[in-house]
């Protein structure tokens, strides 16, 4: 079983749509998650990192879930511009190092 | 501005040849790291350093090396060793390397084999 995975998509939704992506992870010692954003032939950016009670940015919401072990994402009224590849990320268990997902696509048409 | 700079943003290698791959950062940022990202992965830890003159290996360093001789610098180095080399480099940092650090990226160069 890989230690982060996720739905590669793609996820094709129209515009004003909402979408939640969800993401797996093996170990149940892992402390931080994130979820970064990468546009084609660019570098992740953060989007968000996820705490424990779940935070909301703008559209974006983010939801931790220990006892199943995934986090969530979920995006409000989807623009054109929310079109990307989400990567889920988690801190290993025992060392300072971040386990990436392969990431899951979204686009969004007109 | 602050941020990570990485160059070039091509880079085009030889069989048989050694090629270094630039990463700065003005961040003040004490820990830095290299990923290796190709089609349908994530990205992999090929190495990483939390402090100056120190390093350690990642998931995939083998035919890789680097050096960390300055705070701001973290040079990759791709040998002859390492046989399938074409992919996309990123290079990052975070300001203490620990496990709860975001990590912030640089733009990235795509090496590809001639």
């Amino acid at each position: 079983r890989k230690e982060v995975e996720q739905d590669p998509g793609p996820f094709n939704v129209p515009e004003g749509a909402t979408v939640a992506f969800n993401c797996t992870y093996s170990n149940s010692a892992s402390q931080s998650f994130f979820w970064y954003r990468q546009d084609c032939r660019k570098e992740p950016k953060l989007l968000m990192s996820v705490y424990s009670s779940g935070n909301e940015d703008g559209r974006f919401t983010a939801q931790l879930n220990r006892a199943s072990q995934y986090i969530s994402l979920l995006i409000r009224d989807s623009k054109l511009s929310d079109s990307a590849t989400y990567l889920c990320v988690v801190s290993s268990y025992n060392t300072d190092k971040l386990i990436f997902g392969t990431g899951t696509r979204l686009q969004v048409f007109p | 501005d602050g941020g990570i700079t990485q160059s070039p943003k091509y880079l085009f290698r030889k069989e048989g040849q050694n090629v270094t791959l630039s990463c700065e950062q003005n961040l003040n940022h004490d820990a830095m790291y290299w990923y290796r990202q190709d089609p349908g992965q994530g990205l992999r830890l090929i190495y990483y350093s939390q402090i100056v003159n120190d390093f350690q290996k990642g998931d995939i360093a083998e035919g890789y090396s680097v050096s960390r001789e300055k705070k701001e610098s973290f040079p990759l180095t791709v040998t002859s060793a390492q046989k399938n080399p074409t992919a996309f480099y990123l290079c990052a940092s975070s300001s203490t390397g620990g496990r709860l650090e975001t990590q912030y990226f640089g733009p990235g160069t795509r090496l590809l084999v001639l």
